[in-house]
């Protein structure tokens, strides 16, 4: 079935440092692909997302391009903030579920940014 | 701007007790869904609706009961509660696009809940 593989974390950067995320995903399709954040307590919102090969999703200065030869949708950003510290969570959905909306999540990988 | 309400935010349950995790929207959204988040385990589905009086099972619905009498509502009730279900409980909504599965999802800010 589909499956979404972040890499593990805790990440754990210096202000103005360069973040990437990695994330690879296995589908059968072309399913949609996202960026979700989750600041410590409080819901996940929605970062960036993808709907086709070779988009590029951006949002607060985070970048991920959907790359369908390598099944991937890294996340990055030039130069991180403390604001960024959050959890990061790389999902995919399957267009041919309809209306259904499963999204399929990866663990998370856990930011640290510090001062 | 209240976007997807939860209550309570915090719960502490005996087991073999009963509650209900209330989710509303006021965005007029087709599509409810409930999440377990817990630790190494990542986001999970509980029960889904797409629409007022249409509900379906995720994939962890056992020990749990949802309904959709209105668009807005979309509570969770644990019919008795065990230390399994200790975990944080997310409410998410979203509208019908085009694409159908995949669009916007907007959640609530989450429940944590203990099972003693």
């Amino acid at each position: 079935g589909d499956s979404v593989t972040q890499m593990e974390g805790p990440v754990t950067l210096s202000e103005e440092a360069f973040l990437t995320i990695n994330c690879t995903y296995t589908a059968t399709g072309y399913p949609s692909l996202f960026w979700y954040v989750q600041y410590p307590g409080e819901g996940l919102q929605l970062l960036l997302k993808a709907t086709k090969a070779d988009d590029k999703g951006s949002n607060k200065g985070f970048e991920a391009t959907y790359r369908k030869e390598t099944t991937s949708f890294h996340l990055e950003k030039g130069s991180v903030q403390v604001s960024d510290s959050a959890v990061y969570f790389c999902a995919l959905s399957d267009p041919r579920a309809g209306n259904n909306r499963k999204l399929i999540w990866g663990l998370g990988t856990s930011l640290a940014v510090n001062p | 701007n209240a976007g997807v309400t939860q209550t309570p935010k915090f719960q502490v349950l005996k087991t073999g007790q009963s509650m209900t995790l209330q989710c509303a929207q006021d965005m007029n959204h087709e599509y409810m869904s409930w999440y377990r988040q817990d630790p190494g385990m990542g986001l999970r589905l509980i029960h889904y609706s797409v629409g007022a009086g249409i509900t379906d099972q995720g994939e962890v619905p056992n020990g749990y009961n949802v309904s959709r009498s209105t668009t807005e509502d979309f509570p969770l009730r644990l019919l008795s509660a065990a230390p399994s279900q200790t975990s944080v409980y997310f409410c998410a909504s979203s509208y019908r696009g085009p694409r159908g599965a995949g669009e916007k999802l907007f959640f609530g800010s989450g429940t944590q809940l203990s099972v003693l």
